[in-house]
């Protein structure tokens, strides 16, 4: 049973650092993966989209990266901002399921 | 251009009353799914349509829940005689195509009493 990891649960850090949060999955026979952030009270905004075949998706501030073999990915913001405050997602596709297995989240703030 | 939208945005209701959340997926997306975000639970897929085919039911967590896509469009969740745990937001997302990127709507709140 695939089972989704994001560590750390919550992180805050001042405003124009680098920063990495962390997504780790237990079946490696994955079709996607997909970073969502979520505002409070709000519904899941779609960041990135990484195709198993792929090493990396780049979106402005934001790169992602994935290690199929390894069964990790990471999101990384480069010169965080106040705005980027909010609770990140990510989320497999299985190959035999199209249902989104998610992870619990990282809580992010980030002080201006 | 417009993106998903849910209606109502929150709802209270009584237990034992049922209730209708709606969906309206992006024009054009085959793919609908209904996932569920409980307070301090991650989020739990329960059904799929995908254009004309028979959806996949089953993540619904029991037989008060069911759902319905009209037109290959509008979808419209159906919960009965609601219990306090069905207490939650309730997300709708529409893709192109099954595998493809998820788009999700604002999502209801839905709170039993």
């Amino acid at each position: 049973k695939q089972e989704v990891t994001q560590i750390p649960a919550a992180l805050s850090v001042p405003e124009g650092e680098n920063l990495v949060l962390n997504c780790s999955f237990t079946d490696s026979a994955i079709y996607n993966l997909q970073w969502f952030r979520q505002d409070p009270g709000k519904g899941l905004t779609s960041l990135l989209l990484i195709q198993s075949s792929q090493r990396e998706q780049t979106s402005g501030r934001l790169n992602a990266s994935l290690d199929k073999s390894s069964g990790r990915s990471t999101l990384y913001i480069a010169a965080s901002q106040p705005g980027d405050s909010a609770t990140y997602l990510c989320a497999v596709d299985m190959d035999s399921n199209y249902q989104l297995i998610w992870g619990a989240g990282t809580k992010l703030i980030i002080k201006p | 251009g417009a993106g998903v939208s849910q209606s109502p945005s929150n709802k209270v209701t009584e237990k034992g009353k049922d209730v209708e959340l709606r969906c309206d997926p992006i024009s054009g997306h085959t793919a609908l799914y209904w996932y569920r975000q409980s307070l301090g639970q991650g989020l739990e897929f329960l059904i799929y349509f995908q254009g004309n085919s028979a959806p996949d039911k089953s993540g619904l967590p029991s037989d008060r829940f069911s759902a319905e896509r009209t037109g290959g469009s509008v979808s419209t969740l159906t919960i009965q005689r609601t219990q306090q745990e069905d207490s939650a937001v309730y997300l709708c997302a529409s893709s192109l195509g099954t595998y493809d990127e998820q788009y999700f709507g604002p999502g209801t709140r839905l709170t039993v009493t």
